[in-house]
């Protein structure tokens, strides 16, 4: 079974530029997780959508941060304009739904903003 | 909303004994507890996870206890090895609050040999 897919792996940027991040989540996966983990803490969760309709969104930076998952299956992460406390790993994570089910995680993308 | 709080921050122990982290969460409706496992630069991890309605669940050398009256619950790692030398997290989760997983800070387990 091929687990979840992030790219890019590593992107530096600098302050007030924008950069998009891409997730495939495992097939037949129905919910769909961003998380933003800062060095030395617990992963954080941004967004999460239940096929492609938003179930929680409320930690998400709506001024700076957007997200979306058309068609239910791939997933973007956008943040324009970065600021430098976003540099951090961006975790995609899928389940198969709500509610117990094991979250299979991606391996990240690690954010430098300058 | 849910809040994780996780002890200790750091552990070490020697190659062979045991080692214990805990997790105390405030949401009483909170029903899904996994832990996780994170080498460094690498992904969270599954290692065992348990539900509101069984109070201990066991997988070889780890074991999960979970106390509801308290809203505790805890790791055990029996016969450290050094290859369990990583990040642990425990988490959270109820349908209060969208069956979202709410992590804590994180142990550092450092097993020596």
């Amino acid at each position: 079974e091929a687990g979840v897919a992030q790219s890019p792996r590593y992107k530096i940027i600098e302050k007030r530029q924008s950069v998009a991040f891409w997730c495939n989540p495992i097939s037949g996966h129905a919910t769909l997780y961003w998380y933003q983990q800062i060095l030395g803490q617990g992963p954080k969760l941004l967004i999460q959508f239940q096929n492609n309709g938003v179930v929680d969104d409320s930690q998400l930076p709506k001024d700076r941060f957007s997200a979306e998952r058309l068609k239910g299956v791939d997933s973007t992460l956008k943040i324009q304009p970065a600021k430098l406390e976003d540099s951090a790993v961006y975790l995609c994570a899928s389940s198969l739904g709500l509610g117990g089910y094991e979250q299979y995680f991606g391996p990240g993308t690690r954010l430098t903003v300058t | 909303g849910e809040n994780v709080e996780q002890h200790p921050s750091t552990l070490s122990v020697q190659e062979g004994d045991s080692a214990v982290i805990k997790c105390t969460y405030s949401d009483s409706a909170s029903n899904y507890f996994p832990w996780y496992k994170q080498e460094l630069g690498k992904r969270p991890q599954l290692i065992i996870d348990i539900r509101s309605n069984v109070g201990e669940k066991k997988d070889q050398r780890i074991a999960v206890t979970l106390n509801k009256t308290a809203k505790h619950f805890s790791l055990h790692i029996t016969e450290t090895q050094p290859e369990d030398s990583a990040v642990y997290f425990c988490a959270a989760s109820g349908k209060e609050y969208g069956n979202k997983l709410v992590f804590g800070a994180g142990t550092i387990l450092r097993v020596k040999s």
